[in-house]
C-alpha cells in the first residue's frame, strides 16, 4: 500500500453500537489526525498524535477516543454511537518534523448512525 | 473566536479565471492552507502561504496578506476538472488547522 488507507469505507450503524474506524499509512509519518466533515462546516478536528505513544483532544473530542500503538496505526473508536456522530470521517498524517507540514488525507469513511 | 469565513459557491466558465477569498480569524498564525476536494473524495493540498504576498505554482496561485487576516486562490485557464470544493484553513498557535466551511466551484464551458 501507499499513503493512507481506512477502513470501511462506509458502515451504517445501530445507535448504541461500539465502532473502530481503521486508519493505516505507510509512510512514516510522525503525526496523525481525526476529522469529521459535515455539509456545511468546515472540517473539525477530533483527536491527534504527534508521535507513537502519545494523544490529544481536538476541537470536538467527546464520544471518541484514539490510540496509537505503533506509528502506522491510528483508529478511531465510538464507544456507543450516537445519529449526531453521523458523518464522514478522514483520517491524515504529517511528516511532523515541523508543526506546519502539509496534512495528507486518507480516502474517508462515511458513517451512518440510525 | 476562531473563524474562516469563505464563499459557499462560485461559478466561471471554462478558460476564465476566478478567484476564491477566504478571511480568517484564528488564536495566533502559523500560515494559511488551500486544499481542492472533489466530491466523495480526500482533500488534497494546493497550496500554503505563510509570508505576505503572492506564491505561483502553475495554474494556480495563492494570496496572504497577514494585516488583513486575508488570503485568496486565483485560478487561471480553467478546466473542467477543477469543479470542486476550495478549502481555506488557518494554522492557529496550537499547529491545529481551523477549516473553512468551503467554496463549491461549478465550472461552466
Amino acid at each position: 500500500i501507499a499513503g493512507i488507507t481506512q477502513a470501511p469505507t462506509s458502515q451504517i450503524l445501530a445507535a448504541g453500537r461500539r465502532m473502530t474506524l481503521r486508519c493505516t499509512q505507510d509512510m512514516r509519518h510522525n503525526a496523525m489526525y481525526w476529522y469529521r466533515q459535515d455539509l456545511g462546516l468546515g472540517l473539525r478536528l477530533i483527536h491527534y498524535s504527534n508521535t507513537a505513544g502519545t494523544t490529544g483532544k481536538g476541537e470536538v473530542p467527546d464520544g471518541y477516543s484514539v490510540s496509537r500503538a505503533n506509528t502506522d496505526d491510528f483508529p478511531l473508536t465510538l464507544a456507543s454511537a450516537v445519529p449526531s456522530q453521523t458523518s464522514v470521517y478522514f483520517c491524515a498524517s504529517a511528516t511532523g518534523t515541523s508543526g506546519t507540514d502539509t496534512q495528507y488525507f486518507g480516502p474517508g469513511t462515511r458513517l451512518t448512525v440510525l | 473566536g476562531q473563524n474562516i469565513d469563505q464563499p459557499t459557491e462560485m461559478t466561471a466558465t471554462e478558460g476564465a479565471i476566478v478567484q476564491i477569498n477566504c478571511t480568517y480569524q484564528t488564536s495566533g498564525f502559523n500560515g494559511l492552507f488551500w486544499y481542492q476536494q472533489h466530491a466523495g473524495e480526500a482533500p488534497t493540498f494546493l497550496s500554503y502561504n505563510v509570508l505576505d504576498g503572492l506564491e505561483e505554482k502553475g495554474r494556480f496561485s495563492s494570496f496572504l496578506s497577514r494585516s488583513k487576516g486575508y488570503s485568496y486562490l486565483l485560478l487561471k485557464e480553467l478546466q473542467m476538472k477543477d469543479s470542486a470544493s476550495y478549502l481555506c484553513a488557518s494554522m492557529d498557535s496550537n499547529y491545529q488547522l481551523i477549516w473553512g466551511a468551503g467554496t463549491k466551484l461549478i465550472i461552466k464551458p
